[in-house]
């Protein structure tokens, strides 16, 4: 257990529709990172933040959103969703902003688009 | 931000040792390198990390030239359930991505 908790674990939802995919870092991280992985393909990076605030984006779509709270709990928006979307959605979070600090990912979200 | 550059898959047998070496020839002076793995279905894993010379923990060796421009993951007498993708990594500054490549694809028979 990595202590990084993604909620909610599977989602099957329609084409065109939004869902929100949460994420609670470990205790004490600052940092939270949100990657995509579709069947057969890399992690891709979309976005990263560190204690509220964005510190590095990739290459998310517009119809995706992110944020982190006070809390430093994260939200991933999905909107707008096609078929493509459909993926493993991982949240991962560690101490510091810098690439050095470890990264402990959750068991990730699986978004399912019909 | 260093690109990284690793085999795309590697076959071994249970009970061997193997080498995974990562290039990453842009490496900078602050860098580390960090390697994870990742059995499917599931988020990736750090297995070690490293600045220079040989790192050592109970799962894996990570070798670092003194130029640093390449690393080798070692893991001795794998077995079948070290079958996984492995990933090197090298630490992006404050507000870069990080990013992960394709890594290597590990395959362990018996």
């Amino acid at each position: 257990d990595s202590g990084v908790t993604q909620t909610p674990k599977h989602l099957i939802t329609a084409t065109g529709q939004r869902v929100t995919l949460r994420c609670s870092p470990r205790s004490g991280d600052l940092s939270v990172y949100w990657y995509q992985q579709s069947l057969d393909q890399g992690l891709q990076f979309l976005i990263q933040y560190y204690n509220g605030e964005e510190r590095a984006k990739g290459n998310i779509l517009e119809r995706f959103s992110a944020q982190q709270f006070p809390d430093l709990h994260s939200e991933l928006n999905l909107s707008s969703l096609e078929l493509g979307d459909s993926a493993l959605y991982f949240c991962a979070s560690s101490v510091g902003p810098r690439g050095q600090n470890t990264i402990y990912f959750g068991e990730g979200s699986w978004l399912t688009v019909v | 931000l260093a690109k990284t550059t690793q085999p795309i898959s590697m076959d071994s047998y249970e009970g061997q040792e193997v080498n995974i070496t990562c290039s990453h020839n842009n490496i900078a002076t602050n860098d580390y390198i960090t390697w994870y793995q990742q059995f499917p279905s599931q988020g990736p894993r750090f297995i070690i990390q490293g600045y220079k010379t040989k790192v050592t923990n109970e799962v894996a060796s990570l070798f670092i030239p003194a130029d640093r421009k390449s690393s080798t993951l070692s893991l001795p007498r794998v077995s079948l359930s070290d079958t996984a993708v492995y990933y090197c990594l090298v630490g992006a500054q404050a507000g870069t991505a990080l990013i992960f490549g394709k890594g290597t694809t590990l395959s362990v028979s018996s």
